[in-house]
């Protein structure tokens, strides 16, 4: 069983919806929680970090962490063609920890 | 300001050759990871250096080695090269600060096949 599990989709809205990507993970003493996003041929690049439990919202994305259940997610309102890319949830143990656990990414694809 | 920049951008090779890649963080950041990332998986950790010093390693078998030179720029150097190493390397680097995220800004990455 990997550490991190995330459905790889590939998932295809039209423009204008609500996308919610998930993963679930084992390892309980992860403590920090990230989304990254990954354009083709480039590298990933961060676009929410959050701390334990709890919800954080930058614009139109929401991070939500669930200890208990082990799960996160990353909510995209008024989803736009531009948000076509893969994105992958991330954890580490400690804060400014280096090693990074990835699930294995979703492919998002935002139809006009 | 330059991102994390690596080279090559894609390259070639054997198996049972030998491969250099190399980083150069962002100014004034000190420590640099590399990741390999499988064609339709996540990036999976294999080193950390910070001032020149291996302070993490991941799963990955010793025909992996990598340095950080006085500069903070990096190699990684894959020995006898297996049809299964083909995969996108990405640099990372970050600042280590006493607090805050200490967030990991990734590079484009190496495309590496092997044939």
């Amino acid at each position: 069983q990997k550490e991190v599990e995330q459905d790889p989709g590939p998932l295809s809205v039209p423009e204008g919806a609500i996308v919610s990507l998930n993963c679930t993970y084992s390892n309980s003493a992860f403590q920090y929680f990230m989304w990254y996003r990954q354009y083709s041929r480039k590298g990933p690049e961060l676009l929410m970090y959050t701390y334990s439990s709890g919800n954080k919202e930058d614009g139109r994305f929401t991070a939500q962490v669930d200890k208990s259940s082990k799960y996160i997610s990353l909510f995209i309102r008024d989803s736009q063609p531009s948000d076509s890319a893969t994105y992958l949830c991330a954890m580490s143990l400690l804060q400014g920890a280096q090693k990074l656990v990835f699930g294995q990414g979703t492919r998002l694809t935002i139809n006009p | 300001d330059a991102g994390v920049t690596q080279s090559p951008t894609h390259l070639i090779k054997t198996r049972g050759q030998h491969v250099t890649l190399r980083c150069s963080p962002i100014s004034g950041h000190k420590s640099v990871s590399w990741y390999q990332q499988v064609l339709g998986q996540g990036p999976q950790f294999i080193f950390q250096y910070y001032e020149k010093e291996e302070r993490g390693r991941g799963n990955f078998p010793d025909r992996f080695s990598a340095r950080q030179f006085p500069n903070y720029s990096s190699e990684l150097n894959v020995n006898a090269l297996l049809l299964g190493d083909s995969a996108l390397y990405l640099c990372a680097s970050s600042l280590i600060t006493n607090s805050g995220a200490n967030v990991l800004t990734f590079g484009a990455g190496s495309r590496l096949t092997v044939l």
